[in-house]
């Protein structure tokens, strides 16, 4: 079974710009979440979609993030525009249904340097 | 005061050596996940429990819902098992993950 892919694994940019990582979770699976690891920290929960739709938002900074789960399947998140404290690694996880009893499916993350 | 509380946060251990790391929460949970981060980011998820004990070759979890403190341990302890282990608790209210700050091991030969 493949797992949760994303890509690219590493970018690095200058302040101000803009960047997008994309995440294509395992088939079949309704929940994808995308989290912010700061380094020496655990994940932080940015943003839950149930299929194509939107749960929990709640943390994510929406003045420059962005997120979207186009037909259920395949996300991106964008950051634009880009400042110092967004270094971090980016993972992407997805589960059966977001429900307490289903397993998260890690991807390999994308490890941002914002210079 | 963070939902999810983890001990140690560093570990250094000789090679065969009985590993213990903590995690005690305070929200209430459905459900605890033990996650292994290795260096380069990528998350495995070990173990997912509610109640009682679980075993998987030399990992063991277990959790103790009335006093909200969760276990895993490392039985014979290997340099491969060098990594990050993070605890996270799914909260029985609102679908949420409380993420631990995690426990960084190293197993040294």
């Amino acid at each position: 079974e493949a797992g949760v892919a994303q890509s690219p694994r590493y970018k690095i940019i200058e302040k101000r710009q803009s960047v997008a990582f994309w995440c294509n979770p395992i088939s079949g699976h309704a929940t994808l979440y995308w989290y912010q690891q700061i380094l020496g920290q655990g994940p932080k929960l940015l943003i839950q979609f149930q299929n194509n739709g939107v749960v929990d938002d709640s943390q994510l900074p929406k003045d420059r993030f962005s997120a979207e789960r186009l037909k259920g399947v395949d996300s991106t998140l964008k950051i634009q525009p880009a400042k110092l404290e967004d270094s971090a690694v980016y993972l992407c996880a997805s589960s059966l249904r977001g429900y307490s009893y289903n397993e998260q499916f890690f991807g390999p993350g994308t490890r941002l340097t914002v210079l | 005061k963070n939902e999810v509380e983890q001990s140690p946060q560093n570990l250094t251990a000789q090679e065969g050596e009985f590993i213990t790391i903590n995690c005690s929460y305070s929200v209430g949970i459905s459900a605890l996940h033990w996650l292994q981060q290795h260096p380069g980011g990528g998350i495995v998820s070990l173990f997912m429990l509610s109640s009682g004990k679980k075993k998987h070759g030399r990992l063991i979890a277990t959790i103790n819902i009335q006093e909200k403190h969760s276990s895993l341990h490392i039985t014979a302890s290997h340099p491969r098992d060098s990594a990050v282990y993070i605890c996270a608790a799914y909260s029985n209210t609102g679908n949420q993950f409380y993420f631990g700050t995690g426990t960084s091991l190293t197993v040294i030969p």
